[in-house]
């Protein structure tokens, strides 16, 4: 699977949208980019995932670049309850596909009042 | 969402002692994990299983094992608990077996003295 690389930290004022990037520049035509995130002490919660297009739900947005090297998520009115360190993650989604996911450092945001 | 339950929640425990740590599940996913994750650090896969009868070993060595003799439930072990054991165990489970979108237990925090 194709690696990620993440900032380590980031701030963001509340109310204002947070915007999280991700390189994956190795990635290949069948990897999905997921997102997750983990709540100090808590086990991580998916938040969105895409291949091609950009994605939207109720907790956030991703934006894929064309070419597919990079991504960014969007919280787009940030609270002090999306305090956590976020993942960015990489992995191929064939049909049953055997390979779990791999979660990495991910970015630590910190929502500031 | 799935229902994902671990038990213990907390556990104190001395060396030398035989531990079961318990996750269930009441959605019917096929695919379970447990990871580990110290306090600040990354989460580490160590089992996982795609089904009944099938347990694999993740990308961290561990001396726990596993087992999946129902669907609802992926026990881990620990025969002879160390305090190089001492860590936090999350359970997941995963319902879309083509993109792997996994949902996170509660975990379980342990501490053998």
């Amino acid at each position: 699977d194709a690696k990620t690389t993440q900032p380590p930290s980031m701030d963001c004022a509340e109310g204002r949208a947070a915007n999280l990037p991700c390189n994956h520049s190795t990635i290949s035509g069948n990897e999905y980019v997921y997102w997750y995130r983990q709540i100090h002490s808590q086990g991580p919660q998916y938040i969105i995932h895409g291949l091609k297009n950009n994605e939207t739900n109720e907790m956030a947005s991703l934006i894929i670049t064309e070419d597919r090297k990079s991504s960014t998520l969007i919280l787009p009115h940030a609270t002090l309850r999306d305090t956590a360190v976020y993942y960015c993650i990489v992995r191929g989604g064939t049909v049953g596909g055997n390979t779990p996911l791999v979660f990495g450092k991910g970015t630590r945001l910190s929502v500031i009042a | 969402e799935a229902d994902i339950y671990q038990t213990p929640r907390y556990l104190v425990i001395g060396t030398g002692k035989k531990i079961t740590l318990e996750c269930s599940q009441t959605m019917g996913h096929d695919k379970m994990y447990w990871y580990q994750q110290d306090p600040g650090m990354e989460l580490h896969l160590i089992h996982y299983s795609y089904g009944v009868n099938s347990t694999e070993k993740g990308d961290l060595s561990s001396e726990s094992t596993v087992s999946r003799i129902r669907t609802e439930h992926f026990p881990l072990t620990l025969e002879s608990a160390r305090p190089s054991h001492t860590s936090q165990y999350l359970c997941a489970t995963s319902r879309d077996p083509s993109t792997d979108t996994q949902y996170f237990g509660p975990g379980t925090r342990l501490t053998v003295l």
